[in-house]
């Protein structure tokens, strides 16, 4: 059974650095064909990609956010991250992990964590 | 504004069939493969469709997908009150080297 879930700080500080953790309870994401996505939704609105990191460590980003963004992953932790530094009140939604397993040919989703940004 | 382009809403009775559509470019649909995505309020996406017309175990064949040049559709038949949801549409875009999302359709069934 395939599990992921996001945690972090649901409240930050404009100008401060959001960071997030998605632990996935599952298959390794480190083995296989893998997609280990960041999703974020502001309240009312639609779904904007973040970025993502492939098995092999490549990484690519959401062009509006390249410079701020840096997505992670904690092999040893069956872990992501996702940073993303001078937050602005532009940065507020719910925030979605979500990882592609080649071998189940399926994607899930963590249930997302929302984050503020508010001082 | 959204790099891949969906209807706001559509709406359709029980049992009917409905088309959701999405257009892109070149860039995106014309060149990559597109997936459907199922979000009912307050809740995570779930994925329906992959690789343009392929279904994850567990979602029914009511559910279908097809891609013609720049353009896909997502196919729901058989409606139910149960399938009122948001749906986006998703692929790779070449040109931007990023995921990009349609801006969402509201279906209702009424």
């Amino acid at each position: 059974q395939v599990q992921l879930q996001e945690s972090g700080p649901g409240l930050v500080k404009p100008s401060q650095t959001l960071s997030l953790t998605c632990t996935v309870s599952g298959p390794s994401i480190s083995s296989g064909t893998r997609y280990c996505n960041w999703v974020r939704q502001p309240a009312g609105k639609g779904l904007e990609w973040i970025g993502h990191i492939q098995t092999s460590g490549n990484t690519n980003y959401n062009p509006s956010l390249r410079g701020r963004v840096t997505i992670s992953a904690d092999t040893s932790k069956n872990q992501l991250s996702l940073k993303l530094t001078s937050a602005t009140a532009a940065d507020t939604a719910m925030y979605y992990c979500a990882v592609w397993f080649g071998e189940l040919q399926n994607e899930f989703w963590g249930l997302g964590v929302l984050v503020t940004v508010s001082s | 504004q959204s790099v891949l382009t969906q209807p706001p809403s559509v709406s359709a009775a029980p049992g009917q069939k409905v088309t959701i559509s999405c257009s892109g470019s070149n860039s995106n649909i014309g060149s990559n493969y597109v997936a459907w995505y199922q979000q009912f309020p307050a809740t995570a996406p779930k994925l329906l469709i992959y690789e343009n017309n392929k279904r994850p175990s567990g979602i029914p064949d009511r559910f279908s997908g097809s891609k013609s040049g720049t353009s896909a559709t997502l196919g729901i038949t058989g409606l139910q009150t149960g399938d009122e949801a948001d749906y986006y549409c998703g692929t790779w875009d070449s040109s931007l080297s990023a995921s990009v999302f349609g801006g969402g359709t509201d279906l209702t069934v009424l």
